[in-house]
């Protein structure tokens, strides 16, 4: 079935760096969702986009929507430790069905 | 109150049992969603309704069986559970034509 790649897979940093990570396909998506999974708990949404180029924030945490359709980035400035988790990025393809592709995941380490 | 419920929240079984998860939403949604997460896997689709008298395949079924049997109730069966159906079990629903999903707690399920 179709896939997203995510990455990277994991990231150890600092409190207080930035981080970055992405997801690509290779087929145009129509909308991408990023979640955060804390452990033992269910993904949380965090932000959706729904067009090509758009920029949405929520708080420290900033998504982009890419211009080819065929990606999406999430950054989050001045990290705290309760950003540990695992963040899932998710897509719907353009012309497919009414289901959600999901990426593996960034496990993300915050050292205090 | 979770908008989202899964019940039980833990559940240690036997190969060869059979096995419900239940999953309740007060979100008012049509859509609701079986998922797996395997570790390095992601989440894996099994099931999915869009309302009460649709019931499709996800790309794991095999083994699963499901029962819509209101708007607000979607469970989950394992008719004979086996060791590799051990893993993480999310119940998720949406809006129609709204793709941001939102996850229950999850269910972990251990087969012996």
């Amino acid at each position: 079935g179709q896939q997203l790649n995510q990455s990277p897979q994991s990231m150890f940093i600092q409190e207080g760096e930035d981080v970055s990570m992405n997801c690509t396909s290779s087929s145009i998506f129509n909308t991408w969702l990023w979640y955060k999974q804390d452990p033992g708990e269910g993904p949380v949404l965090l932000i959706a986009l729904y067009k090509a180029g758009e920029l949405t924030s929520n708080g420290r945490l900033t998504a982009q929507f890419g211009i080819t359709r065929k990606d999406s980035f999430l950054n989050i400035s001045a990290s705290i430790p309760s950003d540990v988790g695992i963040y899932f990025c998710a897509g719907l393809n353009q012309g497919g069905s009414e289901k959600l592709v999901f990426g593996k995941g960034t496990k993300l380490t915050v050292n205090p | 109150d979770a908008d989202v419920t899964q019940t039980p929240r833990n559940r240690i079984t036997k190969t060869g049992k059979r096995i419900m998860l239940e999953c309740s939403q007060t979100k008012g949604h049509d859509r609701m969603y079986w998922y797996r997460q395997d570790p390095g896997l992601g989440l894996r689709l099994i099931y999915y309704s869009f309302d009460v008298k649709d019931i499709n395949k996800g790309e794991i079924s095999d083994g699963y069986s499901v029962s819509r049997q209101a708007q607000a109730k979607f469970s989950l069966s394992l008719e004979s559970a086996i060791p590799n159906q051990t893993a993480l079990y999310f119940c998720a629903t949406s809006a129609e034509w709204v793709h941001e999903q939102f996850f229950g707690p999850g269910t972990r399920l251990t087969v012996l």
